[in-house]
């Protein structure tokens, strides 16, 4: 059964560090969002994005944040100046359709931890 | 802005138990409702989903989800657990008028003991 995956599992980094956190959603999905979930909280949307632009971002996906889909098989999360309340487990997911409700598959996570 | 409830933090029971999860929404119109399970080491995956029509959704596994509107309530249910059921379940919700962003409850821990 085909899979999300993300890669690095976990990273560690000191603050003011740039991080990438890479997913490669599944294959003939066409929408992809990000998550987090901060250690003993939530699970909170932070982006959605379809079509080489972002469809949809909460108050957390500040300048910091980007995403990209730099080629045919990856979505990418940048952190462009890591804080202490980045750390967190971010999850990756995919759709195959916009649709109101469609399922999102979720990838593995990747745990973040900014010192 | 839509919030998600889970009641229970941690559930410990025996094998063959019935097990019974509270979720409540609170968000005045028409939601989507999920419930996803997250089994140790593994990664979120989808239980049941709710969109429209019969109330009682059954999903993988043996689960099923009762919808009750007026109580803004999504409850997950298995007669009879087993120790694989073990895992962490998390409710969540998508109103009908916003987007496709999963608002999620903050999950239930679940411990089944052989």
């Amino acid at each position: 059964e085909p899979e999300v995956t993300q890669t690095p599992s976990h990273q560690v980094t000191q603050m003011g560090q740039e991080v990438i956190l890479r997913c490669v959603p599944i294959s003939n999905h066409l929408y992809f969002y990000w998550y987090r979930q901060i250690l003993g909280q939530k699970v909170e949307f932070l982006v959605s994005f379809y079509n080489n632009e972002i469809s949809e971002k909460s108050e957390i996906f500040d300048d910091q944040f980007s995403v990209e889909r730099p080629d045919g098989s990856n979505f990418t999360l940048k952190i462009r100046s890591t804080k202490l309340e980045d750390s967190a487990m971010y999850f990756c997911a995919s759709s195959d359709g916009g649709r109101q409700g469609e399922t999102q598959y979720f990838g593995p996570g990747t745990r973040l931890l900014v010192l | 802005a839509q919030s998600v409830s889970q009641h229970n933090h941690h559930v410990i029971l025996s094998e063959a138990a019935s097990l019974e999860l509270g979720c409540n929404y609170s968000y005045g119109g028409t939601v989507n409702l999920f419930w996803y399970v997250q089994y140790p080491g593994q990664h979120l995956q989808l239980l049941l989903k709710y969109f429209s029509g019969d109330p009682l959704v059954k999903g993988i596994k043996g689960f099923e989800a009762e919808f009750i509107k007026s109580k803004f309530s999504f409850n997950l249910r298995k007669p009879s657990v087993q120790w694989s059921d073990t895992a962490e379940y998390f409710c969540a919700v998508i109103p009908k008028a916003a987007g496709n962003k999963l608002t999620f409850g903050g999950g239930t821990r679940v411990l089944v003991k052989p």
